[in-house]
């Protein structure tokens, strides 16, 4: 039972360079979403997906892209990264029903 | 502008005490509330949560309090044990499952 799992789990890359964080959940959620979690801001929504192809802006979008043409798979990519953007980002999925379930999560560093 | 607020950012206990860990929201539209634990370099697992139509949620040692009169959550641990050392966030739901989360209390029990 994998659940719900986060690549890379440690990441440093150049300010302006592309970076995508990928998620995978093998329990078919219709839900996925990213967060970030930053120290004084707890997590913060990113993104989320109610289905494949379905994606919605959270509360803290800009800088980010998502896509979604599996269900299973949830990238969130960085097009130019920043060292704002320097965070620990967090994968969940769930169904249509709370609570939400979490990935290990993926350190990033911008430098 | 921060929706959870969660003001406590530690709190240390005795083992076998209770602990007390409070929330309090802005929001009157939230309709579904939860608690997460954080254990370091994993991501939140759900512990508990309540409707806003209760007032109260038990399970085994966790007791959830909702008053939405005064738009505050509280958690309480009894007894608290060591392994419930750990970061709590509150958390509330705005709608399509998108949860707000408050910054997090750190948890310690001292043996």
């Amino acid at each position: 039972d994998a659940g719900i799992t986060q690549s890379p789990r440690y990441k440093i890359t150049e300010t302006g360079r592309q970076v995508t964080l990928m998620c995978h959940q093998t329990w078919s959620h219709s839900y996925m979403f990213w967060y970030r979690q930053d120290l004084g801001h707890g997590l913060r929504l990113i993104y989320y997906s109610a289905a494949a192809d379905i994606t919605d802006k959270g509360e803290v979008p800009d800088g980010y892209v998502v896509s979604r043409s599996k269900t299973e798979n949830f990238p969130l990519t960085l097009e130019s990264a920043t060292r704002s953007q320097t965070s620990v980002y967090f994968c969940a999925s769930s169904t249509v029903s709370l609570p939400l379930h979490f990935g290990n999560g993926t350190r990033l560093t911008v430098t | 502008d921060q929706q959870v607020k969660q003001n406590s950012p530690s709190l240390s206990v005795q083992e076998g005490r209770i602990s007390i860990l409070n929330c309090d929201y802005t929001n009157s539209m939230f309709d579904y509330f939860l608690w997460y634990k954080k254990y370091p370099a994993e991501g939140p697992t759900f512990l508990i949560s309540i409707s806003s139509i209760k007032d109260k949620n038990e399970d085994g040692r966790f007791t959830v309090f909702l008053n939405k009169s005064a738009k505050h959550l509280s958690l309480h641990i009894v007894p608290s044990q060591p392994g419930d050392s750990a970061v709590y966030f509150c958390a509330a739901r705005a709608g399509a499952n998108n949860l707000f989360f408050g910054t997090g209390t750190r948890l310690t029990v001292i043996p």
